[in-house]
């Protein structure tokens, strides 16, 4: 049982244009929610949280929306850049500070 | 502040053989954590310590894989025989909250460990 879906497991974007990343939950008790940003033979980086009590929150180029009521949530990413190039993971927790991981989309910002 | 710090990077092994893998968290991060991630698929939690007790391993292999953090600091994660399914990058991760406020996972470069 999949509670954390990334359903486009790719996305391109041309630079300068906003890239939108999209994640589903299905348990309803997921009150914390991350985005990790994942280059090759690396480790994931942390980017951006958002706790079930807001319903975005924005840092720098980067924004998180949560829908509680449809059980879903985005990343948007304006402008894209290059750099932005990588794997994104959205992952969510229900108090324990165990995540649960999405399969992952990766983004290709083209030049 | 160092990162987390994993050994080896890559690892092949013949299945039925045993392998371990290494882990140093950022110091002072009391939570550590052992990931797995499949080809294609997202990070799985394998085992959660809390200093140096076990939180959670429902999700590991019990027959076959094993995990220890010795003194809450470092931590190694066995597998112990191997089996062709095994073949991923094992993750750890460590973690601190400040303020109340859990600021999410700071992960290791990870071990891609391939079994033939």
């Amino acid at each position: 049982d999949q509670q954390v879906k990334q359903n486009s497991p790719s996305l391109s974007v041309q630079e300068g244009r906003i890239s939108i990343l999209n994640c589903d939950y299905t348990n309803s008790m997921f009150d914390y929610f991350l985005w990790y940003k994942k280059y090759p033979a690396e480790g994931p980086t942390f980017l951006i949280s958002i706790s079930s009590i807001k319903d975005k929150n924005e840092d720098g180029r980067f924004t998180v929306f949560l829908n509680k009521s449809a059980k879903h949530l985005s990343l948007h990413i304006v402008p894209s850049q290059p750099g932005d190039s990588a794997v994104y993971f959205c992952a969510a927790s229900s108090g324990t500070y165990k995540y649960i991981f999405g399969t992952g989309t990766r983004l290709k910002v083209l030049a | 502040e160092a990162g987390v710090a994993q050994s080896p990077r890559y690892k092949i092994i013949e299945k039925r053989q045993s392998v371990a893998f290494w882990c140093n968290p950022i110091s002072g991060h009391a939570t550590l954590y052992w990931y797995q991630q499949i080809l294609g698929q997202g990070p799985k939690l394998l085992i959660q310590f809390q200093n140096n007790g076990v939180v959670d391993d429902s999700q590991l292999p019990k027959d076959r894989f094993s995990a220890e953090r010795l003194k809450g600091v470092d931590s190694t994660l066995k597998i112990q025989p191997a089996k062709l399914e095994d073949s991923a990058v094992y993750l750890c991760a460590s973690s601190s909250y400040r303020d109340g406020s859990n600021y999410g996972y700071t992960f290791g470069s990870g071990t891609r460990l391939t079994v033939v």
